[in-house]
């Protein structure tokens, strides 16, 4: 596609609940980040994903999330048991290359858990 | 731990003079630094960047400054337009380490008025 999709654009669910976030990169990007950006703060790395490998996941708060990418393409960052702490704005990025070149930034998924 | 500061939350500058946004970091292994603009409903999208080899960098109306010893760098936009309006968010991260993670601040919101 024309740029970073993600889907839904935004996902209200009961605390409890697991909810899997999806991203679609631009195509042949090669990587792939997950942010988490609160009200009123810039975005916070969660995790990386070099192709299909996840080489850097210590951004991610706690075993409740998880992310993959197994065909080095679309990636799904998962959060179970849900907690009102987890409400935020998830935004997924996409780049060409490794090594911090510019990112490429989808709408988000603005996550409510109530 | 805030790695990264921008300290104005909010700047308004009239259309035609220069804009100034100011960034802090205190990081020393930081190596390459962006800065992304960001408007209402969508996400961040890539602005200009620098290597900390450099102390400058212009592209167009835009020039990013880096001071290493202060760990200080500046967005500079002349002139500024009405367009420019949006929030800045300041990224670096640690490019000699193989890091992807781009911590970024908590950005400010730019107002250029006619």
């Amino acid at each position: 596609g024309a740029g970073v999709s993600q889907s839904p654009r935004y996902k209200v669910t009961k605390r409890g609940q697991d909810v899997a976030l999806r991203c679609d990169p631009i195509s042949g990007h090669v990587s792939l980040y997950w942010y988490r950006q609160a009200l009123g703060q810039g975005p916070e790395f969660l995790t990386y994903f070099n192709y299909e490998a996840q080489q850097d996941k210590s951004g991610l708060p706690n075993d409740r999330f998880s992310a993959e990418r197994p065909e080095g393409s679309i990636s799904t960052l998962t959060i179970q048991r849900t907690e009102q702490r987890d409400s935020a704005m998830y935004r997924c990025a996409s780049s060409p290359r490794t090594g911090n070149t510019e990112a490429f930034f989808g709408q988000g998924t603005r996550l409510t858990v109530v | 731990d805030q790695q990264v500061k921008q300290n104005s939350p909010s700047l308004s500058v009239q259309e035609g003079r220069i804009s100034i946004l100011n960034c802090d970091y205190t990081n020393s292994m930081f190596d390459y630094f962006l800065w992304y603009k960001k408007y209402p409903a969508e996400g961040p999208t890539f602005l200009i960047s620098i290597s900390s080899i450099k102390d400058k960098n212009e592209d167009g109306r835009f020039t990013v400054f880096l001071n290493k010893s202060a760990k200080h760098l500046s967005l500079h936009i002349v002139p500024s337009q009405p367009g420019d309006s949006a929030v800045y968010f300041c990224a670096a991260s640690v490019r000699q380490g193989g890091s992807e993670k781009l911590v970024f601040g908590k950005g400010t919101k730019l107002t250029v008025n006619p």
